[in-house]
């Protein structure tokens, strides 16, 4: 089955600064990507996903880029803000319906410091 | 205008009891899950129900046994609970139709549940 590594575990930045999340998976038939928030206490929130045949996708200061060869594909949040502070989850998944589930990463706990 | 919502949202009881967890969707879906987080947040899907059809249950054990009585709900019950079986349980709902967006999951508030 899938595995999604995900790196770093913690994450601490300045307000600010830009912040990179790494993930790698193992099926080369995975083709779906997406990207959760979640905020303490709260439910994951899904902030920007990505399929196999794009390999960025920007969404105001979000980004998500995808290697298909190389199998990764990662998160850049740029000019933190202490609200971005959360834990973010990636995941990978076969796509195409309800047949395939998601695999998720461990999560990174990213702080931004004001 | 609450699209996908669980109750209770805290549960506490003692080891050896039954309890029920229920989920409902307003969105329309087909497809339904059950996720369970556990302390160090790792999430791991338990079950997932298209159209109220069993099509993904991972290696859970038999003492949880999800129902779905119409694709908008889908209820977890378990027998026996353990101390292990503390955790914060999701619902999640997706399309399952609809080219792009058919693996879009939407999560629940969840259940915080607490077997002491």
């Amino acid at each position: 089955g899938e595995n999604v590594e995900q790196h770093p575990s913690t994450l601490s930045v300045q307000e600010g600064d830009s912040a990179v999340i790494k993930c790698t998976y193992s099926d080369s038939a995975s083709n779906y990507f997406p990207w959760y928030k979640q905020e303490l206490g709260k439910r994951p929130q899904l902030i920007i996903d990505i399929r196999s045949n794009v390999g960025e996708k920007k969404d105001q200061r979000i980004a998500v880029t995808l290697n298909k060869t190389a199998k990764h594909f990662s998160l850049h949040i740029t000019e933190t803000q202490p609200e971005d502070s959360a834990v973010y989850f990636c995941a990978a998944s076969r796509g195409g319906g309800s047949n395939y589930k998601l695999t998720f990463g461990k999560g990174t706990l990213l702080t931004v410091n004001p | 205008d609450t699209a996908v919502s669980q109750t209770p949202k805290y549960l506490v009881t003692q080891m050896g009891n039954d309890k029920s967890i229920k989920c409902e969707q307003n969105l329309g879906h087909d497809t339904m899950y059950w996720y369970k987080q556990d302390s160090k947040k790792f999430l791991k899907i338990m079950f997932s129900y298209n159209n109220k059809e069993l099509i993904i249950n991972e290696t859970v054990p038999n003492r949880f046994s999800p129902k779905s009585p119409d694709k908008a709900h889908l209820n977890l019950h378990i027998n026996s609970l353990e101390l292990g079986d503390s955790a914060v349980y999701f619902c999640a709902s997706s399309p399952g139709w609809g080219g792009g967006s058919a693996d879009t999951q939407y999560f629940g508030p969840g259940t915080r549940l607490t077997v002491l």
